[in-house]
């Protein structure tokens, strides 16, 4: 089975500020990697899909990059609003098969 | 929103007894996912399908079974519900995961008493 971690595992931050959080897997037989946004009570939303090293991918204020050979991905929030408070997600497929395996999150706060 | 749907979207059922869960798309996405939601586990696979009668184990499949008859239903079942089984369940499809995203249902809350 995949180890995906994610750190931290929670942040609490103030409104505007940026931050960052960071995914690490197995770096052999990557094939691609994953990020979603899951607030509370609602159902996970996708954020990134990456595949290749050196991946750099944006959506308004958020951004993923990608080290497949060292074996991790950061995600940036530029300038954090509160409804950007949720739980991010990573997911990993590796090797030839079609699992989607997911880290634990980062429960993300964001304060007024 | 991907036309997927779960059922039921809340169940109560006691030890022991069976619970079947239903996920369909409307979308004739190859790959469907079940996942449940755990506190500090994010979320972990318990089965997946790449095909009509094509399935796989995930990483906690013990004591789930699952079926996919045709292309848009995916059925998960608890052959005898534990507590420990008490969860929120997410199914999610994919036309293909290596270079599309995850779409995922409302999730189902299943109690076990």
């Amino acid at each position: 089975i995949l180890n995906v971690e994610q750190s931290p595992q929670s942040l609490h931050v103030q409104e505007g500020d940026s931050t960052n959080f960071t995914c690490s897997f197995p770096s052999s037989n990557f094939y691609a990697l994953h990020w979603y946004r899951w607030e509370t009570a609602k159902s996970p939303e996708a954020l990134f899909v990456m595949t290749l090293n050196g991946d750099e991918k944006k959506k308004g204020r958020i951004s993923a990059t990608l080290n497949t050979k060292e074996g991790y991905s950061y995600l940036y929030i530029k300038g954090s609003q509160p409804e950007d408070s949720a739980t991010y997600l990573c997911a990993l497929i590796s090797g030839g098969y079609n699992k989607l395996i997911f880290g634990a999150g980062t429960r993300l706060a964001v304060h007024p | 929103d991907a036309g997927i749907t779960q059922s039921p979207r809340h169940k109560v059922t006691e030890t022991g007894t069976p619970v079947t869960l239903r996920c369909h798309q409307t979308e004739n996405h190859r790959y469907m996912y079940w996942y449940r939601q755990d506190p500090g586990h994010g979320l972990r696979l318990i089965h997946y399908s790449y095909g009509v009668k094509d399935t796989d184990k995930g990483e906690v499949s013990d004591g789930y079974s699952v079926s996919r008859s045709k292309t848009e239903d995916f059925l998960l079942t608890l052959e005898s519900a534990t507590s420990s089984q008490t969860s929120v369940y997410f199914c999610a499809i994919s036309e293909s995961i290596r270079g599309t995203p995850l779409h995922f249902g409302n999730g189902t809350r299943l109690t076990v008493t």
